[in-house]
């Protein structure tokens, strides 16, 4: 059963960068054509998607966030990592992470990150 | 980019009731649909890919139909478990991954 967990600081202040961590269990990135993807949502509010990375670290990043989002792929450890700089209250939501590139799943249980001074 | 309108936002039912949410593209995307179910404090759960595709262990009362611009998502014969928000989501390999707003299904 494939299980996917997000971790990281769940308090950021303004203008530095978030980081995340998917570690996935159950399934190999290194073996498997699936891509990997990071979703986020604001409380109350919808799903945006942030983007996605194959085990090559190949990428593909929603527009709106591009020139701030970064994420990565490390085969060795089974996991992949966001990075968003900059960030405002408005970065502040549930971060989770899927598998899959098109279709997504299974998700992570989703970790809450706080921008705030 | 392709856009994705849910409707209604909020539907309010009982327990047994049929029920019927839509999901409009702005423009055609054959039928490069998946949709979600989210319950409070919980990850989104697949339920429906490539619009009309049931998710191996979601239950039969679930239905998607639809191609091109409309899509479909119903529920025959509400339960208990499925007052929940539904997304719907296009996909494709060409497009980022876009999502509905959204339909909260309340207890009428």
């Amino acid at each position: 059963q494939v299980q996917l967990q997000e971790s990281g600081p769940g308090l950021v202040k303004p203008s530095q960068t978030l980081s995340l961590t998917c570690a996935v269990s159950g399934d190999s990135i290194r073996d498997t054509s699936y891509y990997w993807s990071w979703v986020r949502q604001p409380a109350g509010k919808g799903l945006e998607w942030i983007g996605h990375v194959y085990r090559t670290g190949v990428t593909t990043y929603n527009a709106s966030l591009k020139s701030r989002v970064t994420i990565t792929v490390d085969t060795s450890n089974n996991q992949f990592s966001l990075k968003l700089n900059s960030v405002t209250a408005a970065d502040t939501a549930v971060y989770y992470c899927a598998r899959g590139g098109t279709v997504l799943t299974p998700w992570g249980q989703g970790v809450l990150v706080t921008v705030s001074s | 980019d392709i856009q994705m309108t849910q409707s209604p936002s909020t539907l309010s039912a009982s327990v047994g009731d049929r029920l019927t949410i839509t999901c409009r593209a702005s423009q055609t995307i054959s039928n490069w649909l998946a949709w979600y179910q989210q319950k409070p404090g919980n990850a989104p759960k697949l339920l429906i890919y490539k619009a009309s595709n049931l998710q191996s262990g979601v239950p039969s009362r679930f239905s998607g139909s639809g191609s091109g611009t409309e899509f479909t998502l119903t529920i025959s014969g509400l339960q208990p478990d499925d007052f929940a928000t539904y997304y719907c989501q296009h996909y494709d390999s060409s497009s980022p991954l876009t999502f509905g707003g959204g339909t909260k299904v309340d207890m009428k």
